[in-house]
């Protein structure tokens, strides 16, 4: 079946526009993640959705990142006056359920979007 | 701080020879711990996982880890390496209470003819 895919695979843009990084999960699942992969940082967590909760945001690096998850499927991460320093590589991911009783909860990611700044 | 730890940047071996990848993790409770693998150019992919109960894990690709609880570590091993193992490794973490992985700083394989 189909895996997670991501859109745009590349992006490049200018500093002080905004972007928008799109997220297609594998369908059935219930619960998609974002993370950030940087030279400096590493794999960083940016924002988890779980079904009609309240999305746990609590990894976005600041106010300019947003992300919103329509249908409970498609999510799309957007930012705002992009700076050099939000070029990385945007990873997606999936499971067929999170929630504290979720048990075994592998994630499936997706390629990426890699974003360059300049 | 919940952390995870790979004290290897870079590991370069040749190729048939064994392998293990180190892996240490922080965390007030056991936490479930993940490997990954990344292509060039391609997502994570995982390789296996550890929740409970046996501490030796069996894998995909011939790949197996050991947990171990005194030392909070969880490596990664793999008797014979292949030339197409030459990829980047993650070590990941999720406690229990939280579904966000916690990625350690990855080690860059190299396998030599």
């Amino acid at each position: 079946g189909a895996g997670v895919s991501q859109s745009p695979s590349n992006k490049v843009t200018e500093k002080g526009k905004d972007v928008e990084l799109r997220c297609d999960p594998i369908s059935g699942h219930t619960a998609l993640y974002w993370y950030r992969q940087s030279l400096g940082q590493g794999l960083e967590f940016l924002i988890y959705f779980q079904g009609n909760s309240a999305p746990d945001k609590s990894g976005l690096p600041s106010d300019r990142f947003s992300a919103e998850r329509t249908g409970g499927s498609v999510s799309t991460l957007t930012i705002q006056r992009t700076q050099q320093e939000d070029s990385a590589v945007y990873l997606c991911a999936s499971s067929p359920r999170g929630g504290l009783l979720a048990g075994y909860n592998e994630q499936f990611f997706g390629p990426g979007t890699r974003l360059t700044v300049l | 701080a919940q952390s995870v730890t790979q004290p290897d940047i870079h590991i370069t071996v040749s190729e048939g020879a064994s392998l293990e990848l180190r892996c240490n993790y922080s965390y007030g409770a056991t936490p479930y711990l993940f490997w990954y693998v990344q292509s060039p150019g391609q997502g994570l992919q995982l390789l296996l996982k550890y929740f409970s109960g046996d501490t030796l894990v069996q894998g995909i690709k011939g790949f197996e880890a050991e947990f171990k609880r005194s030392q909070s570590s969880f490596n990664l091993r793999k008797p014979s390496v292949h030339w197409s193992d030459a990829a980047e490794y993650f070590c990941a973490a999720r406690g229990g209470a939280t579904n966000k992985l916690i990625f350690g700083t990855g080690t860059l394989l190299a396998v030599q003819p």
